[in-house]
Order: structure tokens, then C-alpha cells, then sequence
């Protein structure tokens, strides 16, 4: 099974800090990459797929780059509602795995 | 719009059985492959299983195989996973989700999830 590993698994930031979560994946992966949010007891919810393109109705302050087996979720400018944990995700192959996630946290 | 309503979870016994069903609206059913992932209490996610459109293809996580089964009924929009000899590690929220494509793409819609506790 292909590993998914994102850092930090958690960070601690302020209202308009830029955050960046990176994520690696154990093999190449194409671009079969996605990003998701989720709040507490709330469902993930899709922000990047295919490495790069933002889910419709995402805010453009997110932002997703990276190719092969690394790959980087940026916020530009942290607002309130992005107070969550965020996953990445690779559907290359079965079976799907999951990053262990990154909480990040108010300062 | 699309929405995702699971049902099913229950406090079971370890080594009884359970059914989830999600029922879907909003989308052709039978075009998208359907999956469940869950999420044990404080957790990550994991990906549990996965059907295609058509039904012609499933994919199961080691972790379950040989206990859970996916399955799904195009006529009537739904997925179900059952899940047999269930043990305390599959205590989680079940949540049901659509991919983008037949299969092979990203998840693009999730169910709120129904909850799974297998104790004595």
C-alpha cells in the first residue's frame, strides 16, 4: 500500500498567517492527489483535487502544488473558518490511503 | 445538490453483523463509483471499501477483508456495506461517499456519517 505522510501533524497559527502542509507519498503517484478539510464532527470536504485544481466554491486563498510523491497545501492568508484538520489523499491505486492529517490550530 | 444519508449504525456485539445502507440523490447514481471510509473516535481517516458504477468492480481494505462486502442497487440509488464478525477496532463514523468519476478519481461528496460501536 502506498504511505501517505504529512507534516506537521499539527500547527499552531494566527488570522492572515500563510500556512503550507506537505505531504509525501511512499511512490509516485501521478497526479492523483487530493486535499480535504474537516472540522469536528463535521464531514472532510474536498478542497484540491488532482494536485492543483480547486473544488469549486473553494476560496482561492488555498492553493495546491507539488508533482511525483511531494506535494504542498498552501492557505495564503488564514482565516477564522480554516481552523480544521486537513488530509491528503492519494487514488492512484487500492488500496486508498489517507494522510494521518494536519490540525491546525489557533495560536 | 447532491446528498448522501447513511443509516444502519448500531451498538453491536463483537462478532455480530451489521448492514449500512446510503441512499443518494442529486446525481446518476449509476455513473459514479460509491465508497465508505470511516473514522475511529479521535482518528484519521480510512478508507474502507470501494464499488464501481456498474457494480462490476469492488475493492476492500485488508483490514475488513473476508468480513465486510460492498454492494449497491442502482434502481434504487443505494450502497450498503455489511459487515460481519465485527470486532472492536471497527468501532468508527461510517461515512459514505461519492468519487468523482466511475472510479479511480477523488471523493467529491460525503454522507454526515452513521455510527458504528461494536462492544459487549
Amino acid at each position: 500500500a502506498i504511505q501517505m505522510t504529512q507534516s506537521p501533524s499539527s500547527l499552531s497559527a494566527s488570522v492572515g498567517d500563510r500556512v503550507t502542509i506537505t505531504c509525501r507519498a511512499s511512490q509516485g503517484i501521478g497526479n492523483d492527489l487530493a486535499w480535504y478539510l474537516q472540522k469536528p464532527g463535521k464531514a472532510p470536504k474536498l478542497l484540491i483535487y488532482a494536485i492543483s485544481n480547486l473544488q469549486s466554491g473553494v476560496p482561492s486563498r488555498f492553493s495546491g502544488s507539488g508533482s511525483g510523491s511531494d506535494f504542498t497545501l498552501t492557505i495564503s492568508s488564514l482565516q477564522p473558518e480554516d481552523f480544521a484538520t486537513y488530509y491528503c489523499q492519494q487514488h492512484y491505486n487500492f488500496p486508498r490511503t489517507f494522510g494521518q492529517g494536519t490540525k491546525v490550530e489557533v495560536k | 445538490e447532491v446528498r448522501l444519508l447513511e443509516s444502519g449504525g448500531d451498538l453491536v456485539q463483537p462478532g455480530g453483523s451489521l448492514r449500512l445502507s446510503c441512499e443518494a440523490s442529486g446525481f446518476t447514481f449509476s455513473i459514479y463509483a460509491m465508497s465508505w471510509v470511516r473514522q475511529a473516535p479521535g482518528k484519521g481517516l480510512e478508507w474502507v471499501s470501494t464499488i464501481s458504477g456498474n457494480a462490476g468492480s469492488t475493492y476492500i481494505a485488508e483490514s475488513v477483508r473476508g468480513r465486510f462486502s460492498i454492494s449497491r442497487d442502482n434502481s434504487k440509488h443505494t450502497v450498503y456495506l455489511q459487515m460481519n464478525s465485527l470486532r472492536a477496532e471497527d468501532t468508527a463514523l461510517y461515512f459514505c461517499a461519492k468519487e468523482a468519476t466511475g472510479v479511480g478519481g477523488e471523493i467529491d461528496d460525503w454522507g454526515q456519517g452513521t455510527l458504528v460501536t461494536v462492544s459487549s
